[in-house]
């Protein structure tokens, strides 16, 4: 049962050219949701996240977007660099349940 | 701080081996995660500790598995025995609630 999905397994752009990732989820009471990203051969790590309460956030070149009536959020990032390459998790959280998504490859092309 | 720490980093054994994983957590984190990554489930929970104490281990896949956590600064996870099905990568992160904090891993390759 996957509760979050991302239905991309990989998604190509161009060096300066805006990224989006999506992901779906199926529970509502996720209240709390986060963005990793993942080099090979290392654990990921944590890039931003958003409470169920916000519809955006954003840092710097990255920003999070919250639909909840669609249980959709994405990840925007922009201008995109080829640094930013990785496999980028989306996670949710209930307070004490945990799903990752299976994971978006993103490829930057300079 | 040193991070989360996983060891072994790769460990290969035959099926039918016990294998045991290790993972010190980031001092002062209270909540302990172990994670497995497969191609086709992405990152799956196995389990989950709060103080030391297994809160949800619904996401182990079966008996052969298990995780102990004896103290806040260490934790394994045995596979007993293995089978070639379990070869995949096995992350195991902390956090203080929030963002979890990975260790880079160990990778499993049961022959």
């Amino acid at each position: 049962d996957q509760q979050v999905k991302q239905n991309s397994p990989s998604l190509s752009v161009q060096e300066g050219r805006i990224s989006i990732l999506n992901c779906d989820y199926t529970n509502s009471m996720f209240d709390y949701f986060l963005w990793y990203k993942k080099y090979p051969a290392e654990g990921p790590t944590f890039l931003i996240s958003i409470s169920s309460i916000k519809d955006k956030n954003e840092d710097g070149r990255f920003t999070v977007f919250l639909n909840k009536s669609a249980k959709h959020l994405s990840l925007h990032i922009v201008p995109s660099q080829p640094g930013d390459s990785a496999v980028y998790f989306c996670a949710a959280d209930t307070g004490n349940q945990f799903y990752f998504g299976t994971g978006t490859s993103l490829t930057v092309i300079p | 701080d040193a991070g989360v720490i996983q060891s072994p980093r790769h460990e290969v054994t035959e099926m039918g081996q016990e294998v045991t994983l290790r993972c010190k957590p980031i001092s002062g984190h209270d909540y302990l995660f172990w994670y497995r990554q497969t191609m086709m489930r992405g990152l799956e929970l196995l389990i989950y500790f709060n103080n030391n104490v297994p809160i949800d281990d619904s996401g182990m896949p079966e008996d052969r598995f298990s995780a102990k956590m004896p103290n806040a600064s260490f934790s394994t996870l045995k596979i007993q025995p293995s089978e070639p099905r379990d070869s995949a990568v096995y992350f195991c992160a902390s956090s203080s609630g929030g963002e979890q904090y990975f260790g880079p891993g160990t990778r499993l390759t049961v022959t």
